[in-house]
């Protein structure tokens, strides 16, 4: 079976640095598309970053220069490096599977979030 | 960045009843287009892509449409567990973006 298992989530100072971790279960992450999103507690989603198959990676302009996504293939888990905090990065964040194909961002399996609270 | 709106942030109906939640987007986006359901304190589900696919294991009571920019997600009979939030997303360009949600309440 797929399953995401998010890691890492934690209160943390504006600022701050924290790193997030999405184990990965039943499938392989590099043979996909796998992606951040965001929920801020009662709030909609908001799409975070993506890493293709292939290497490349995109981000939204919210965090682009702040958080790096990177995957280890040895272990099958994608990874998500956040610098430079800040308090409207407090959310629930969700890994997500898309299956490669073109223009192929529909996430057909998500991990059950893990909470980042940037406060002081 | 392409912007994805749905028209109502909540709706009710009883259980039974037929269901329609619409979503615009802001250019075209082909029929790059998918649909969630979420319940308090889980992750989102995905139950149609590409505007009008049901996504494997997700009851057929469940249908999408589009016309142009417009798109419609369908609940044919309404069921107790489908009191839920619902959003579409177009995965047409990046950045992926949402819809802000329609909340299905109990009448």
């Amino acid at each position: 079976d797929v399953q995401l298992v998010e890691t890492g989530g934690d209160l943390i100072q504006p600022g701050g640095s924290l790193r997030l971790s999405c184990a990965a279960s039943g499938f392989t992450v590099n043979s996909n598309y796998m992606s951040w999103v965001r929920q801020v507690p009662g709030r909609g989603l908001e799409w975070v970053s993506v890493i293709y198959s292939g290497g490349s990676t995109y981000y939204a302009d919210s965090v682009k220069g702040r958080f790096t996504i990177s995957r280890d293939n040895s272990k099958n888990t994608l990874y998500l490096q956040m610098n430079s905090l800040r308090a409207e990065d407090t959310a629930v964040y969700f890994c997500a599977r898309a299956p490669p194909q073109v223009r192929g961002g529909r996430f057909d399996y998500w991990g059950q979030g893990t909470l980042v609270t940037v406060s002081s | 960045d392409i912007q994805m709106t749905q028209s109502l942030s909540s709706l009710s109906a009883s259980v039974g009843d037929r269901v329609t939640i619409t979503c615009r987007a802001s250019q075209s986006i082909s029929s790059h287009l998918n649909w969630y359901q979420q319940t308090p304190g889980k992750a989102p589900k995905l139950l149609i892509y590409a505007a009008s696919s049901l996504q494997s294991g997700v009851p057929s009571r469940f249908s999408g449409t589009a016309s142009g920019t417009d798109f419609t997600l369908t609940i044919s009979s309404l069921q107790p567990e489908d009191f839920a939030t619902y959003y579409c997303q177009q995965s047409y360009s990046i950045p992926w973006t949402f819809g802000q949600g329609t909340e299905v309440e109990i009448k």
